[in-house]
């Protein structure tokens, strides 16, 4: 059973970086796979904020890209979230999850997600 | 960037009847690119179709997907009380590489 689990400070203060990890287990990063990052403001809708391949190639939403990082360890078998300069517009649930595969462009497995406040 | 607008905001129904959720998107997009999603408080989504129309794994039938182009639709038959949540649909676009969500139907028990 695949199971993916994020984790981190569960606070920021503005203008810092939020970090999150996303470790995996019941499948491994190193497959042929995309791994993405998807947040969620509270009491609204899904934002996708960016995808990696196993061999490290990204992709992000052009508006979050100039702040996204998204990466990969192989070793840990976990993927990792930055963004910088962070405002309270960033405050959200965090979620890490696992593209479906075969070319069907969806997302079959998903962290429970983990909400980051950004606040002083 | 392709937009993608669902309707109604929500739709109040009661079990057992037949609930039908639209997403139209911006721009004529390939159906192997539109998934649908349920989400339910506190919980992550849940896929329920990929490909405008094949349904996940252990996704009970009564959920069906359909439409083409620009037109997009969620059937929801014989409702049941686990499926009164929120429903998203996605759509996958190459130029930029990127996902786009909708901004969601909440399904309420009438």
């Amino acid at each position: 059973q695949v199971q993916l689990q994020e984790s981190g400070p569960g606070l920021v203060k503005p203008s810092g970086t939020l970090s999150l990890n996303c470790a995996v287990s019941g499948d491994s990063l190193s497959r042929s796979n995309w791994w993405s990052w998807v947040r969620q403001p509270p009491g609204k809708g899904l934002e996708w904020i960016g995808e990696i391949y196993q061999s490290g190639t990204t992709n992000y939403n052009p508006s979050l890209k100039s702040r996204v990082t998204i990466s990969i360890d192989k070793s840990k078998n976990q993927l990792s979230l930055r963004l910088s300069s962070v405002t309270a517009a960033d405050t959200a649930v965090y979620y890490c999850a696992r593209d479906r595969g075969g070319y069907s462009y969806s997302y079959d497995y998903w962290g429970q997600g983990t909400l980051v406040t950004v606040s002083s | 960037e392709i937009v993608l607008t669902q309707s109604p905001g929500t739709l109040s129904l009661s079990p057992g009847e037949r609930a039908t959720l639209s997403c139209r998107t911006s721009q004529s997009v390939s159906s192997t690119f539109v998934a649908w999603y349920q989400q339910k408080p506190g919980q992550a989504p849940r896929l329920l179709i990929y490909g405008a129309s094949s349904r996940a794994t252990g996704i009970p039938d009564r959920f069906t997907g359909s439409g083409s182009g620009t037109d997009f639709t969620l059937t929801i038959s014989g409702l049941e009380p686990e499926d009164f949540a929120v429903y998203y649909c996605q759509q996958y676009g190459s130029s930029p590489p990127m996902y786009t969500f909708g901004q969601g139907t909440k399904l309420e028990i009438k």
